[in-house]
């Protein structure tokens, strides 16, 4: 079975600018979750997707968005982009809904924000 | 904000040697799942525990769970080079229901000297 893919895997931008990530799950699976990474701040949950719906949302601004769509598929998009948004971000799926099963995570794509 | 923090920040060791790295968090808890992160890339889930649970094994992976003590540890036995990583222990709350996502610790960084 495919694991979960990102893409791009790395990106350079703006400040100002706006980005889109892809992240396609495991085949089957229909919860996606998006997290940041950052040396300062560690792991940090952004939000979870499931059946299309965003059923959990961490403490990030409304200038981070997601959606998913049928397929679960999932894209979280960034907006007016901050030097701090640079981070490695990471989704992750798994079967069933909510984060109490354990996630596969994908390689992550590295936003770089100049 | 980090829920669970682990110990140490970071450790190296001969290989063939056993590497423990604990983990201690503040609130009740769902589980509390490991994972392992290779140089910036994407994290590999290693074990789960439930609240009930008190020992889990997999393969030479040793996950204990003392609730009275809100902490864990990882032991892995017989290291090998390639178990140099991150190791982050990820909690969820145990009311939460997922609505912060899974919460990490900033890690521990393990090093197998050959």
């Amino acid at each position: 079975k495919a694991g979960v893919t990102q893409t791009p895997r790395y990106l350079i931008k703006t400040r100002g600018q706006q980005v889109t990530l892809s992240c396609s799950p495991i085949s089957g699976h229909r919860s996606v979750s998006w997290y940041q990474q950052t040396p300062g701040q560690g792991l940090q949950f952004l939000f979870e997707y499931f059946s299309e719906t965003q059923r959990n949302k961490g403490n990030f601004p409304g200038r981070f968005s997601g959606r998913q769509f049928s397929n679960s598929r999932s894209e979280m998009n960034v907006s007016t982009l901050e030097l701090g948004d640079s981070a490695l971000y990471l989704c992750a799926s798994s079967f069933a809904q909510g984060v109490a099963y354990e996630q596969y995570f994908g390689p992550g794509t590295r936003l770089t924000v100049t | 904000s980090q829920q669970g923090e682990e110990d140490p920040q970071a450790l190296s060791i001969q290989e063939g040697e056993n590497a423990t790295m604990n983990c201690s968090y503040k609130t009740s808890i769902n589980n509390l799942q490991w994972y392992r992160q290779n140089s910036g890339r994407g994290l590999v889930h290693l074990i789960l525990i439930r609240s009930n649970e008190r020992e889990k094994h997999s393969g030479r992976l040793r996950v204990t769970l003392d609730t009275s003590k809100k902490s864990s540890s990882l032991l892995i036995t017989a290291s090998r080079a390639a178990d140099t990583a991150s190791y982050f222990c990820a909690t969820l709350y145990a009311w939460g229901g997922g609505a912060d996502g899974l919460t990490f610790g900033k890690g521990t960084h393990l090093i197998i000297q050959p």
